[in-house]
């Protein structure tokens, strides 16, 4: 039971490349997350996507998109990267988005932009 | 808004001594609240969580926490600290979106 799973590890970019980071879950999950990770803030909610079909915006959403592709897979793409997008990316997942739920993490893609 | 404050951003113990890790939160509605850790090198996973039942809250390896609304606190703790309880600690809120929102995480580092 891999639980989420996230793609790459580890990344660097120059500024103004794109990329996009690849999440998925086998827990028949309905609600998925993207956080962002940065050193005394804590985790940042960037996207959630509540069910399959719907996305929405979190707390810091600016220079990046989502796409939720079917039931297991939400993937978080950075159209131009900028340095301030320096981070640890951790998706999530939980079984139905409510305020109670628990939240099954994935081990995190560590990007640096040059 | 709900916030979450989290008191020390690093703290060292010995280890077999007591662990108190401090989370104080704002809230205008009754809170849910959440622990969190994360060891190196990993994502977070559920500690214990608080949903408005007893507020005396036990966890998974030996860690409980207590809501106290009068004080608007919800600190971890475990009695005897071992070396492998040494990771980071996220306390977290659900805000009004019904999303978390988490403190800025306390280092605790458990010493032989």
């Amino acid at each position: 039971n891999a639980g989420v799973t996230q793609t790459p590890k580890f990344q660097v970019l120059k500024t103004g490349q794109s990329m996009t980071l690849q999440c998925a879950q086998d827990m028949n999950h309905n609600s998925m997350y993207w956080y962002r990770q940065d050193p005394g803030m804590g985790l940042r909610l960037i996207y959630y996507s509540a069910s399959e079909g719907t996305t929405d915006k979190g707390e810091v959403p600016n220079g990046y998109n989502v796409s939720r592709l079917n039931k297991r897979e939400f993937s978080l793409r950075l159209e131009s990267a900028a340095p301030s997008q320096t981070s640890v990316y951790f998706c999530a997942s939980s079984p139905r988005g409510g305020a109670t739920d628990t939240q099954y993490f994935g081990p995190g893609t560590r990007l640096t932009v040059l | 808004a709900q916030s979450v404050t989290q008191l020390g951003s690093h703290v060292s113990v010995s280890e077999g001594a007591l662990v108190l890790l401090r989370c104080n939160y704002s809230s205008s509605v009754p809170p849910y609240l959440f622990w969190y850790v994360q060891y190196p090198n990993q994502g977070l996973q559920l500690l214990l969580k608080y949903t408005s039942a007893a507020t005396l809250v036990k966890g998974i390896n030996g860690f409980e926490a207590e809501f106290k609304k009068s004080e608007t606190s919800f600190h971890l703790t475990k009695p005897s600290a071992h070396m492998s309880d040494a990771a980071e600690y996220f306390c977290a809120v659900v805000n009004a979106g019904n999303m978390l929102t988490f403190g800025g995480g306390t280092r605790l580092m458990v010493k032989p």
